[in-house]
């Protein structure tokens, strides 16, 4: 079966330190990944997502990064956090466009404080 | 562009009252539709889907029928559980497959 993790689970950060949330498929090929982030008391803004390695879409211009270095990783990094950037980070995955009407598939989340 | 509009929230409930929550969609082609639910701390798990017009998802007691002609997917259950209380969230998955559009979410407190 299908698993999605991603860590750490919580982190506190000062302002201008550097981030790196992870996220790693197992079960799938291919699989198109996503990071989403849900800010207080707000929605889920897409941040980013991948069809392939390498390959990286990014639908809000900001502070974050993105990277797919392996089919199942998916990377989310800052060079300098804002206090802005604090809130709840999802990664998801989803089967690949061969497969239209599937659903996203999504990890525990990583709860990000930036003080 | 595509997109999800939901009720605002939060809803709070007395154990066994009825549930509706709206939600209408735009979007070009034919897209898939879903629901969400969010319990606290936790990421979001897939309640029930649709994928075509007049399509009716389910489960766990909750129902939403995919109404093209009114652009709606909205939920509802018959009568709600202290357990049921979460962030509900509608959503979109573009007719490509690549892209999933959220509705900002709505609160639901049922209390006994």
């Amino acid at each position: 079966s299908q698993t999605i993790h991603q860590w750490p689970a919580t982190l506190v950060q000062p302002v201008g330190s550097p981030l790196s949330l992870e996220c790693t498929v197992e079960g799938t090929s291919n699989p198109n990944l996503y990071w989403y982030r849900q800010a207080a008391g707000r929605g889920l803004q897409l941040l980013f997502y991948s069809v392939g390695i390498g390959q990286i879409s990014s639908e809000v211009p900001q502070n974050l990064s993105a990277s797919r270095p392996q089919d199942r990783q998916f990377i989310l990094s800052s060079k300098k956090l804002l206090l802005s950037d604090s809130g709840f980070y999802l990664c998801a995955w989803s089967v690949g466009a061969s497969r239209p009407t599937g659903e996203l598939f999504f990890g525990e989340g990583s709860r990000l404080t930036v003080l | 562009g595509d997109s999800v509009t939901q009720m605002e929230g939060p809803v709070t409930l007395s154990e066994e009252a009825f549930l509706t929550i709206n939600c209408t969609y735009t979007a070009t082609g034919y897209p898939s539709l879903f629901w969400y639910v969010q319990y606290p701390g936790e990421g979001l798990q897939l309640l029930l889907k649709a994928t075509k017009a007049d399509d009716k998802g389910s489960n766990k007691g909750f129902e939403a029928t995919y109404r093209k002609e009114t652009t709606s997917f909205h939920l509802e259950k018959g009568s709600v559980q202290v357990s049921d209380s979460a962030v509900y969230f509608c959503a979109l998955s573009a007719h490509t497959g690549n892209q999933f559009y959220f509705g900002t979410g709505t609160s639901l407190t049922v209390i006994p």
